[in-house]
């Protein structure tokens, strides 16, 4: 069965321009979550969505935002980027009500310039 | 709030050897899950095992064991019989039980078998 399907794989962006991920779930998983991966801070959670609704987020500012459409297919924006947002973003699904792992995508390589 | 400590920034083993990666946690939690994720230079990151903190046995998955103590917080990974292949980074996470939950990670430990 396909995997978690994560586009684009890179990314170049500058510093104040807005940037859209997309992350396609496994089919029948309906809760996506978002970890930003960088060297210095290791791997963080940014939010999760269930359903179409935001269920939980991390501390991260406002700049950052997602959503979750009814295919279960999610995407997450950042505006205004800065140098520090440079990181891999990984999305990961789960069918929700499981303890079992979560499914990761390869991710998505941003570099802010 | 939790936590998960990995001590071991790189390790090396032969290959064909056993090696163990240790992890410890904390957590306030009464039920909780543990997770061990393999993630090559490729970058995804790869389900290994899970172990829940009611589950009797210590969970096993082909090559890979969970060493789970948990009077003394540790959830260390035991790879046997290691091949070129397992040369990877390697995080312990956690979640608490229940919806609306998060994976916390660890640091890593990065692995390197070598011939």
């Amino acid at each position: 069965k396909a995997g978690v399907t994560q586009t684009p794989r890179y990314l170049i962006k500058t510093r104040g321009q807005q940037v859209t991920l997309s992350c396609s779930p496994i089919s029948g998983h309906r809760s996506v979550s978002w970890y930003q991966q960088t060297p210095g801070q290791g791997l963080q959670f940014l939010f999760e969505y269930f359903s179409e609704t935001q269920r939980n987020k991390g501390n991260f500012p406002g700049r950052f935002s997602g959503r979750q459409f009814s295919n279960s297919r999610s995407e997450m924006n950042v505006s205004t980027l800065e140098l520090g947002d440079s990181a891999l973003y990984l999305c990961a699904s789960q069918k929700g009500g499981t303890e079992e792992g979560y499914t990761f995508g390869s991710g998505t390589r941003l570099t802010v310039v | 709030a939790q936590k998960i400590t990995q001590t071991q920034p790189g390790m090396f083993v032969q290959e064909k050897e056993a090696v163990t990666l240790d992890c410890t946690y904390d957590t306030s939690d009464p039920s909780y899950g543990l997770f061990w994720y393999k993630q090559p230079s490729s970058g995804e990151m790869i389900f290994l095992i899970y172990q829940g903190s009611y589950d009797q046995q210590n969970a096993t998955e082909g090559r890979y064991s969970l060493n789970f103590q948990k009077a003394r917080k540790s959830a260390n990974l035991v790879i046997s019989a290691s091949q070129l292949g397992d040369s990877a980074m390697y995080f312990c996470a956690m979640r608490p039980t229940g919806t609306a939950s998060k994976l916390t990670f660890g640091t890593g430990t990065r692995l390197q078998v070598t011939l």
